[in-house]
């Protein structure tokens, strides 16, 4: 059974950065992929980018390229996702999410971080 | 805008079947297998159809799904009130190298 269990929430003032992270299950780095997919408030899924830790290979959604970082270090098993230059419309709900690979959309969800952006 | 299209709501009475489509493309639902999630109030999405038409453990058989082309069904059977939820299709996405979800449908149990 794939876990993923996620940081707190974070409250963050306009233009500064954070980071989140997710722990997931022993072994569950090696076998599936990553990806961070967020939810405004009454709004739907937003797929941000999406990391194979095992091939470290990252892509990003168009949308966040140059703003998001995901990364992933296998000594912890941890998923990290830094998004920079935070302003209000980056408040939302931020997932943690795995799939098998080879084309799959997610299986398995963290539990979600709240993410506020507010002076 | 969202990659795939959802009506944004349905509705149905208790023991009712209803149905929530979502329409894609060739790059996606046509070539890739589908996710359908439901997501209760303050929750995480939730697994309950995979791969097109396959049933988690512990999801009940009143949840059915369907792909045909590029368009795709979740059917939620003898509808109860714990069914009251916003549904989500997703699939991967060849074109654009990532997973792709459909805006959401909130159902509602009158």
């Amino acid at each position: 059974q794939v876990q993923l269990v996620q940081s707190g929430a974070e409250m963050k003032k306009p233009g500064s950065s954070v980071i989140l992270s997710c722990k997931t299950s022993g072994g569950t780095l090696r076998t599936y992929a990553f990806s961070w997919v967020r939810q405004a408030p009454g709004q739907g899924l937003e797929w941000m980018g999406r990391i194979i830790p095992v091939f470290e290979r990252i892509n990003y959604a168009q949308e966040f390229q140059g703003r998001v970082a995901i990364s992933a270090d296998k000594s912890s098993s941890t998923v990290y996702m830094e998004l920079s230059s935070l302003r209000s419309e980056d408040t939302a709900v931020y997932y943690c999410a795995a799939d098998r690979r080879g084309g799959y959309p997610p299986d398995y969800w963290g539990q979600g971080t709240q993410v506020t952006v507010s002076s | 805008q969202s990659v795939l299209t959802q009506p944004p709501s349905a509705s149905g009475t208790p023991g009712q079947r209803v149905t929530i489509s979502c329409s894609g493309s060739s790059s996606n639902i046509g070539s890739n297998t589908l996710n359908w999630y439901q997501q209760l109030p303050g929750t995480a999405p939730k697994v309950i159809i995979s791969n097109n038409y396959e049933r988690p453990s512990g999801v009940p058989d009143r949840f059915s799904g369907s792909k045909s082309g590029t368009s795709a069904s979740l059917a939620i059977s003898g509808l109860q009130s714990e069914d009251e939820a916003d549904y989500y299709c997703a699939a991967w996405d060849d074109r654009l190298n990532g997973p792709v979800f459909g805006g959401g449908t909130k159902l509602t149990v009158l």
